[in-house]
């Protein structure tokens, strides 16, 4: 059970937005804007997608983009793109530890 | 460029202890600011938090693993080391070490990741 409760898998044709949500509580997500989002394909090293909330790091597409609402964060994908099929990790600090959300598989139809 | 390489067994015995070391590149673990963090990930699963150190050699755990979890760092050499003891099945995993900006304190992010090691655990 992952502290951090996020939809098992999203879907989304080439072109279209998708949104994957990842809830939490005012302990963790809603607590602190120390929210980062990991992409990672089969086999692979997870990637840094977005931190601190909203920030991209260099070299990551502006298609994603990440917010936060109460105790739920959000990454948006934008202009869905093939590369983009994989596996996506939320996390938060949550009080001098990291909590991890058990992912979604997103899927590029 | 910054690289981190995790090495250590492939396979250990129930009851045995592990022990990882993680050797990076581009960076120094004695620069203001700087951490190396372990996260594991069962085969299928998702990832998971085990431990912190800090540059000026403050260490954080997670609370579930903390008992059986020793993170060190040796600066001159550009290792972290990890030790887990009483390795257990349900401990089976890859095992990642990754770099830390520590822009703010609680600002535990991962920007940089090593390839990973699997670590098996069976008699």
């Amino acid at each position: 059970q992952s502290a951090l409760t996020q939809p098992p898998s999203a879907s989304g044709s080439p072109g279209q937005s998708v949104t994957i949500s990842c809830t939490g509580t005012s302990s963790d997500v809603g607590g602190y804007n120390y929210v980062s989002w990991y992409q990672q394909h089969p086999g692979k090293a997870p990637k840094l997608m977005i931190y601190e909330v909203s920030k991209r790091p260099s070299g990551v597409p502006d298609r994603f983009s990440g917010s936060k609402s109460g105790n739920t964060a959000s990454l948006t994908v934008s202009g869905l793109q093939a590369e983009d099929e994989a596996d996506y990790y939320c996390s938060s600090y949550a009080g001098s530890k990291v909590v991890f959300g058990g992912g979604t598989k997103l899927t590029v139809l | 460029q910054i690289t981190l390489k995790e090495s250590g067994p492939t396979l250990v015995k129930p009851t045995q202890t592990l022990t990882l070391t993680c050797t990076f590149s581009g960076f120094s673990l004695s620069t203001s600011g700087v951490g190396v963090g372990w996260i594991r990930q069962p085969p299928g699963k998702a990832l998971e938090w085990l431990a912190l150190i800090y540059w000026n050699d403050d260490k954080r755990y997670s609370p579930s693993l903390k008992s059986r979890l020793t993170i060190t760092k040796d600066t001159s050499k550009n290792q972290v080391v990890l030790t887990m003891t009483n390795m257990d099945p349900v401990d089976t995993a890859t095992y990642y070490c990754a770099h830390s900006p520590l822009r703010f304190p609680g600002d535990w992010y991962f920007d940089l990741w090593g390839r990973g090691t699997l670590v098996t655990v069976s008699s």
